[in-house]
């Protein structure tokens, strides 16, 4: 199976903040990364699909870079309702497989 | 618009069985899989297997081999997840999630999701 690493695993920010989420692959697997945003009590939602697609809908201050066996989600102006867990997940094969998640804090 | 729509909370006795339904709607049911994942608590996000709505087949996770199975009814375009031998550790919300993009493309993702069923297990 494909180990998904994310760092950190917790970040405190402020509104207005920019933060960066790593994501790192125990192999390599080209472009085939999605980040979610998952708020308690509701759905997971995909915020960004093969790395650096952003979904429709999905704010311009979130993008995604990378390949291979590392990946980056940045939010660049951090707003309050970007306070919530983040996960990057590979599509390269199954088992598909997530990161641990990013709980993002205010700080 | 797309829709997956789930059945309700569970509360079921170690040992048992749980099934829970996924009905979809708002696009073509035999051009997409459907994906079931879950999330126990304090945990993150798990994928458990995966149907082919056209023909009903399907790929598994390894570690659930043997106890789930998924099937498909195309008349009502429904997706079901059955899980047995239920043990505490299965206690979880459980989500299925439509791949975003048509069976056979690249880079594909879950989405959408439904609004996912709590299941407890609990003696």
């Amino acid at each position: 199976d494909i180990q998904m690493t994310q760092s950190p695993s917790s970040l405190s920010a402020s509104v207005g903040d920019r933060v960066t989420i790593t994501c790192r692959a125990s192999q390599t697997i080209s472009k085939y990364l999605n980040w979610y945003q998952h708020k308690p009590g509701k759905a997971p939602k995909l915020l960004i699909h093969a790395a650096s697609n952003l979904q429709s809908g999905v704010p311009s201050r979130f993008s995604g870079s990378g390949s291979g066996t590392d990946s980056t989600l940045t939010i660049s102006s951090l707003q309050p309702e970007d306070f919530a867990t983040y996960y990057c997940q590979q599509s390269y094969n199954t088992p598909y497989t997530f990161g641990q998640g990013t709980k993002l804090e205010i700080q | 618009q797309v829709q997956l729509v789930q059945s309700g909370t569970e509360v079921k006795k170690p040992g048992a069985s749980v099934k829970v339904s996924c009905k979809t709607s708002g696009y073509t049911f035999s051009n997409y899989y459907i994906n079931w994942l879950r999330q126990a608590p304090g945990q993150g996000l798990e994928w458990m297997g995966m149907i082919d709505p056209t023909g009903g087949s399907t790929t598994y996770a390894q570690k659930f081999q043997g106890r789930v199975t998924m099937t498909r009814d195309t008349s009502t375009s429904t997706v079901y997840m059955e899980l047995s031998s239920l043990r505490s550790e299965d206690t979880a919300v459980y989500y299925c999630a439509r791949d975003y993009l048509i069976i056979g493309a690249a880079y594909n993702g879950f989405d959408p999701w439904g609004q996912g069923t709590l299941v407890t297990v609990s003696s």
